[in-house]
């Protein structure tokens, strides 16, 4: 079974420009989560996604964005790039809603903002 | 807000020792906990999953839930060095209906 995929793996920008981040999730799994962990930091809650939908967003600016699309994947935006966006971005996919349920994480996406 | 809270270490054991990990929480209601290891500049990898009272044993690995005393903790017999990384504990956030995850202890396994 294929595991959670994210692309690209690595992403150098610019201040002030867009980037965008993609996540498969595993084969039927439904939920989508994306974390930010700056270096030697902890996991930091971006979004949540399920069923296409926006369920729950961290404490981030609204330049942080994304969607799900109908066959569960999910891509990250952040506009407007700052130098402390630089980051690993960490997609996680799970089988259903709710906490009790494990979250699956894919290799993520380093950022970084020159 | 979020309540699992971790001793973020960093912890320190001889090979072979066993080492310690150790997770609380605040909702008294949480069933279910998770522990993940991440290795530096990797992904968080799921290690164990427990979801009752009492232990549960994976290997060289146990997992502890003690619903009365709200921790979780993670014991690692037989330390390796190639056991040396960060540990995230998981659970229900109080007031939050998802996953929430500690800040993570460090280990280092000393050969």
């Amino acid at each position: 079974e294929a595991g959670v995929t994210q692309s690209p793996t690595h992403l150098i920008k610019t201040r002030g420009q867009q980037a965008t981040l993609r996540c498969s999730p595993i084969s039927g799994h439904t939920s989508v989560y994306w974390y930010q962990q700056a270096l030697g930091l902890g996991l930091q809650f971006l979004l949540w996604y399920d069923e296409g939908e926006e369920r729950n967003r961290g404490n981030f600016p609204p330049r942080f964005s994304g969607r799900q699309f109908p066959n569960y994947s999910s891509e990250l935006n952040v506009n407007a790039l700052e130098l402390e966006d630089s980051a690993l971005y960490l997609c996680a996919s799970s089988p259903g809603q709710g906490p009790y349920n494990e979250q699956f994480f894919g290799p993520g996406t380093r950022l970084t903002v020159l | 807000q979020k309540e699992v809270e971790q001793n973020s270490g960093p912890l320190s054991v001889p090979e072979g020792a066993i080492a310690s990990l150790n997770c609380t929480y605040s909702d008294r209601g949480s069933q279910s906990f998770f522990w993940y290891r991440q290795y530096s500049g990797k992904s968080p990898e799921l290690i164990m999953s427990i979801y009752s009272n009492g232990d549960k044993e994976d290997g060289r690995f146990t997992a502890q839930l003690n619903k009365a005393s709200q921790y979780v903790s993670l014991l690692i017999r037989d330390s390796q060095p190639s056991d040396s990384a960060t540990y995230l504990c998981a659970g229900p956030g109080a007031g939050s209906y998802q996953l929430t995850f500690g800040k993570g202890t460090k280990l280092s396994v000393i050969p």
